[in-house]
């Protein structure tokens, strides 16, 4: 079955960098993409981009642009998405989810979600 | 960047009722929408795809309807498990979501 499988928690301060990875199974792993999510305490969801695990081709939210990276590992069939320069704002559960379909180049939704992982910034 | 907007924000519905949750975008993004539901603790789950394709596994009370920017989703008859949050998701433009629709027992 179809399982993608994040890292553990995280604490980090203000300005820091915080990497979360996101390791797919039950799939052939380059035949999708990858998309972030991620949840502010009590808040709604927010997107914030997505990556292709067979090129690496990747889409930011503009929101995102130059704080986030996303990449993958072919080798590992993994996903890993970076934000730097953490703020308190970006306290928040952070969701990987199968996305892109490669091979038929469609998006039917994110119709697997990662378990979450929370990452709290605080000094 | 394309705002997507769900009204109303808390719907209360009885069990055994029909609820009507309403999303909007802000400019056309033709049949590249989705409808996730969650509940507390949980992550979000896929409910719709391509505006009115139901997802594997979801059951028929749930469908959607609508086009260019003025989106469905409809619960035909509510049962215990479906009160949650319901999110809509834009895709034809990078990705955006609604802000949720609270669907909560009367």
């Amino acid at each position: 079955q179809v399982q993608l499988e994040q890292s553990g928690a995280e604490v980090k301060k203000p300005g820091a960098s915080v990497k979360v990875s996101c390791k797919a199974s039950g799939y052939t792993f380059t035949s999708y993409g990858i998309s972030w999510v991620r949840q502010a305490p009590g808040q709604g969801l927010e997107w914030m981009g997505w990556i292709i695990a067979y090129n690496g081709n990747r889409d930011y939210a503009q929101k995102f642009q130059g704080r986030v990276t996303m990449t993958t590992d072919t080798s590992t069939d993994t996903v890993y998405m970076e934000l730097r320069s953490l703020t308190s704002d970006d306290t928040a559960i952070y969701y990987c989810g199968r996305y892109y379909d490669f091979l038929s180049a469609s998006i039917r939704g994110i119709d697997y979600w990662g378990q979450g992982t929370l990452v709290t910034v605080s000094s | 960047e394309i705002v997507m907007t769900q009204s109303p924000a808390t719907l209360s519905v009885s069990p055994g009722e029909r609820a009507t949750l309403s999303c909007r975008a802000s400019q056309s993004i033709r049949s590249n929408l989705a409808w996730y539901q969650q509940k507390p603790g949980q992550a979000p789950r896929l409910l719709i795809y391509g505006v009115s394709t139901r997802a594997t596994g979801i059951p028929a009370r749930f469908s959607g309807s609508g086009s260019v920017t003025e989106f469905t989703l409809t619960i035909s008859s509510l049962q215990s498990e479906d009160f949650a949050v319901y999110y809509c998701h834009q895709y034809n433009n990078g990705g955006t979501f609604g802000q949720g629709t609270a669907v909560e027992i009367k």
